[in-house]
């Protein structure tokens, strides 16, 4: 059974433009998390999905956002890039249910130039 | 806000000691999840407590849960090398709909031979 599936694995940037990081999560798993890790601290929270709508969003810009789509996965939209975003961009997998976990993909690592 | 602080942030230690790391949170919680991250990697999963005093062993690890104190710590027995890297521990917080994880800071180990 395959985890969660993250897209692309590195990608680089120029400042100004926009991107667009993918996710697939586990089978049946309904809720999909988005989160910044900076080089050197801990993940932060940008935005929760389940059942294709949003459910929660962290401190950040409008210049973020995302979407669910109907088989579950997600994408994560940054526009207009500052070179701050550069960052691994993590999705988490969760079945929603109680006593879930959360289980991460392997990321994907961006650098704006 | 929820905060979590971990400590130490970094720790060396020699193979064959033990050690206990500590994890604070600052608001009622009732899940904690410990992560352990390799240098450029994602976020691989220790331990979920769900519930006060609940402990958890795997291997050298031992995790355990205060949520009265808002404390978790991972004990660590007779280290080895291959347990070097960061570990993390993350708190849900959920409000309303939405549930997200607030990491700590991090500690990164160092097993020196």
């Amino acid at each position: 059974d395959a985890g969660v599936t993250q897209s692309p694995t590195h990608l680089i940037k120029t400042r100004g433009q926009h991107v667009t990081l993918r996710c697939s999560p586990i089978s049946g798993h309904k809720s999909v998390s988005w989160y910044q890790q900076v080089l050197g601290q801990g993940p932060q929270f940008i935005f929760q999905y389940y059942e294709k709508e949003e459910r929660g969003r962290g401190n950040f810009p409008d210049r973020f956002s995302a979407r669910q789509f109907p088989n579950y996965s997600s994408e994560l939209n940054v526009n207009a890039l500052l070179l701050g975003d550069s960052a691994l961009y993590l999705c988490a997998s969760s079945s929603g249910s109680r006593n879930y976990g959360y289980t991460f993909g392997s990321g994907t690592r961006l650098t704006v130039v | 806000e929820l905060k979590v602080e971990q400590n130490p942030l970094f720790l060396s230690m020699q193979e064959g000691k033990n050690y206990t790391i500590y994890c604070n949170y600052s608001t009622t919680s009732d899940r904690l999840y410990w992560y352990r991250q390799d240098p450029g990697k994602s976020l691989e999963s220790l331990f979920v407590l769900l519930s006060n005093g609940a402990v958890k062993q795997e291997g050298r690890l031992m995790a355990s849960l205060d949520t009265k104190a808002r404390l978790s710590t991972l004990h660590i027995t007779a280290a080895v090398h291959d347990l070097s890297a960061t570990y993390f521990c993350a708190v849900v917080l959920t409000t309303g709909t939405a549930s997200k994880l607030t990491f700590g800071t991090g500690t990164r180990l160092q097993v020196t031979l």
